[in-house]
């Protein structure tokens, strides 16, 4: 089974600031990569498919960069709103799965 | 892109069965895969398996393959997720998703991302 670890668990960030999130699979999983953002008490909301292409309605200051088994998630100008738990999930390999998460927090 | 509706939160004793729902509406129900998410409490996303409304195919991870049951009804659009015997560690949020794209399209052996997700179902299980 393939293995996602997200890095880091928690990012500082300030407002406006940029922030990295990583994900890393244990072997390729091609460009198969989603990205979700969760608010507390919410269901996840998909943010990237296919490694870099945005869903619908979702904002340009969210890019998705990779393939194989790095992937990075960006944010570019981080808003209030974008303070949340961030996950990885690859469908290229049976069975998919989630990585652990990054919070992304205030500094 | 469409709408999944969950059934309400349930409490339940250690032994006890219960069947949880998960409502679409707002797209073709039999031609996408919907599958279902485990995230306990303060923890992660935990991919549980899909099933195929069209024709009742099903897949579990191996995790869960044994422990649930994921069924459907196409009559009624809906997706369910039961178990026969509850644990104490079933205790978490259970999501319903579907698979995304406009097209029903499988990619690689996982198939594909979810979107839309339900609102989520809260399962507590204390004696």
């Amino acid at each position: 089974e393939v293995v996602m670890t997200q890095s880091p668990a928690t990012l500082s960030v300030s407002p406006g600031e940029r922030a990295s999130l990583s994900c890393r699979a244990s072997q390729s999983v091609s460009n198969y990569l989603a990205w979700y953002q969760q608010k507390p008490g919410q269901a996840p909301r998909l943010l990237v498919y296919g490694a870099s292409t945005r869903a619908t309605g979702i904002p340009a200051r969210f890019s998705g960069s990779g393939s194989g088994t790095e992937f990075t998630l960006t944010i570019s100008s981080l808003q209030s709103e974008d303070f949340a738990v961030y996950y990885c999930q690859q469908y290229n390999n049976w069975p998919p799965a989630f990585g652990g998460g990054t919070k992304v927090e205030i500094k | 892109e469409g709408q999944l509706v969950q059934s309400g939160a349930e409490v339940k004793k250690p032994g006890e069965s219960l069947k949880i729902s998960c409502k679409a509406s707002g797209y073709s129900f039999s031609r996408y895969w919907i599958g279902w998410v485990r995230q306990m409490p303060g923890k992660g996303l935990e991919w549980m398996g899909i099933i195929y409304p069209g024709d009742s195919d099903t897949k579990y991870s191996p995790a869960f393959q044994g422990q649930v049951t994921i069924s459907a009804d196409k009559s009624i659009s809906t997706a369910y997720l039961q178990w026969s015997s509850l644990k104490a560690s079933d205790t978490a949020m259970y999501y319903c998703g579907k698979f995304g794209g406009d097209e029903p399209i499988w990619f690689g052996e996982g198939g594909s991302w979810f979107d839309p997700w339900g609102q989520g179902t809260l399962v507590t299980v204390s004696a």
